[in-house]
């Protein structure tokens, strides 16, 4: 049962345009949730995070959005560059509860030139 | 240079023989985790241990054992019961009780011939 989702295996955008990854969640008890960004053949790098007591938290060109009636999260990076492509998991918490971090499956980002 | 070091990059071993994994933090950090990573899936939990000299089971520990007798090392070995230990193996750590803060290492390549 896969308590995090990004139904997005793959993304395509051109340099300079948003790009909007997607995730979802099922278990309402999560309540901090990262993202991470992956270059083949490295461990993941941490990239963003956000509270449940917050819906937005921005760094740079990246930004997360948090819709917790929709059990719902997106980033946005802007603009995107070529060095953003990568995969993207997004990760989430029950800060309260577990000690294990849940991961999507990963969406691959590619930004064309 | 604080860090986490995986070694070797890349290992090949052959069905039914053993083979452990090395990883070693220099961050003082007293939580590590191992993960396993399979095309097109998130990072799943294989052990994670808190403290030296404890560890529990994650999500798919069958088929691997660990250790932790120093802060500084959580070697996993792959036992030949694990029927598909081909894969991307990560290992990260935290401090204590921040375990939605974890540093990944740069991982280990595992093929079983």
């Amino acid at each position: 049962d896969q308590q995090v989702k990004q139904n997005s295996p793959s993304l395509s955008v051109q340099e300079g345009r948003i790009s909007i990854l997607n995730c979802d969640y099922t278990n309402s008890m999560f309540d901090y949730f990262l993202w991470y960004k992956k270059y083949p053949a490295e461990g993941p790098t941490f990239l963003i995070s956000i509270s449940s007591i917050k819906d937005k938290n921005e760094d740079g060109r990246f930004t997360v959005f948090l819709n917790k009636s929709a059990k719902h999260l997106s980033l946005h990076i802007v603009p995107s560059q070529p060095g953003d492509s990568a995969v993207y998991f997004c990760a989430a918490i029950s800060r309260a509860g577990s000690e294990k971090l849940v991961f999507g499956k990963g969406t691959k980002l590619t930004v064309n030139p | 240079d604080g860090g986490i070091t995986q070694s070797p990059k890349y290992l090949f071993r052959k069905e039914g023989q053993n083979v452990t994994l090395s990883c070693e933090q220099n961050l003082n950090h007293d939580a590590m985790y191992w993960y396993r990573q399979d095309p097109g899936q998130g990072l799943r939990l294989i052990y994670y241990s808190q403290i030296v000299n404890d560890f529990q089971k994650g999500d798919i520990a069958e088929g691997y054992s660990v250790s932790r007798e120093k802060k500084e090392s959580f070697p996993l070995t792959v036992t030949s019961a694990q029927k598909n230990p081909t894969a991307f193996y990560l290992c990260a750590s935290s401090i204590a009780g921040e375990t939605d803060t974890q540093y990944f290492g740069p991982g280990t390549r595992l093929t079983v011939l």
